[in-house]
């Protein structure tokens, strides 16, 4: 079982849909969770954090479900401009001062007009 | 401010060659790490550095060796090319849990 897990889509939706994506990770040790955007032939960049107590940064939620280990995000209204590939990113305590940082392989978005 | 710089952009190798990818991070971050990328398989871990002068192997070292000249470069080296080492290779540094990435480099070992 890979040690975190996102279904690779595509997700393809119209604009202004409403469209949520979960990631589920295997290890009950890992400590922080976070969403990477990554368009197509570029870099990943940080998305968002997600913290326990669910947080919303505009159109984006993310919310962390520890008992049933999966973090999830959704995206409300959405634009073509959110056409991108979403990683899920958990970062895993591996010593008093050593962690490991575990990518999923993505979810593909792409919004039609 | 240029952030995570990596150069080449492009490279096309024959099988045995070798050759060195480059990164430099201009944000005095400790932590610097060097990735491949592959489709269906998202990022693997190839040699991470937590600060100048330390490095670890990650996920998949095997065919690579990496130099972590100072703060600020990162370099990873391919001694003899494979063709399963066509990637997309990115480099990344960290502050606290944020990585910053560099823009990559398509390699094709032919």
């Amino acid at each position: 079982r890979k040690e975190v897990e996102q279904d690779p889509g595509p997700f393809n939706v119209p604009e202004g849909a409403t469209v949520a994506f979960n990631c589920t990770y295997s290890n009950s040790a890992s400590q922080s969770f976070f969403w990477y955007r990554q368009d197509c032939r570029k870099e990943p960049k940080l998305l968002m954090s997600v913290y326990s107590s669910g947080n919303e940064d505009g159109r984006f939620t993310a919310q962390l479900n520890r008992a049933s280990q999966y973090i999830s995000l959704l995206i409300r209204d959405s634009k073509l401009s959110d056409s991108a590939t979403y990683l899920c990113v958990v970062n895993l305590r591996t010593g008093s001062s050593a962690s490991k940082i575990i990518f999923g392989s993505g979810t593909r978005l792409s919004i039609r007009p | 401010n240029a952030g995570v710089t990596q150069t080449p952009k492009f490279q096309v190798l024959k099988t045995g060659q070798s050759m060195t990818l480059q990164c430099a991070q201009d944000m005095n971050h400790n932590s610097m790490y060097w990735y491949r990328q592959d489709p269906g398989m998202g990022l693997r871990l190839i040699y991470y550095s937590a600060s100048e002068g330390t490095t670890d192997k990650g996920e998949v070292p095997n065919g690579y060796n990496v130099s972590r000249l100072n703060k600020r470069e990162f370099s990873l080296r391919l001694e003899s090319a494979a063709p399963s080492q066509t990637s997309v290779y990115f480099c990344a540094s960290k502050t606290g849990y944020e990585q910053y990435f560099g823009p990559g480099t398509r390699l094709t070992v032919t």
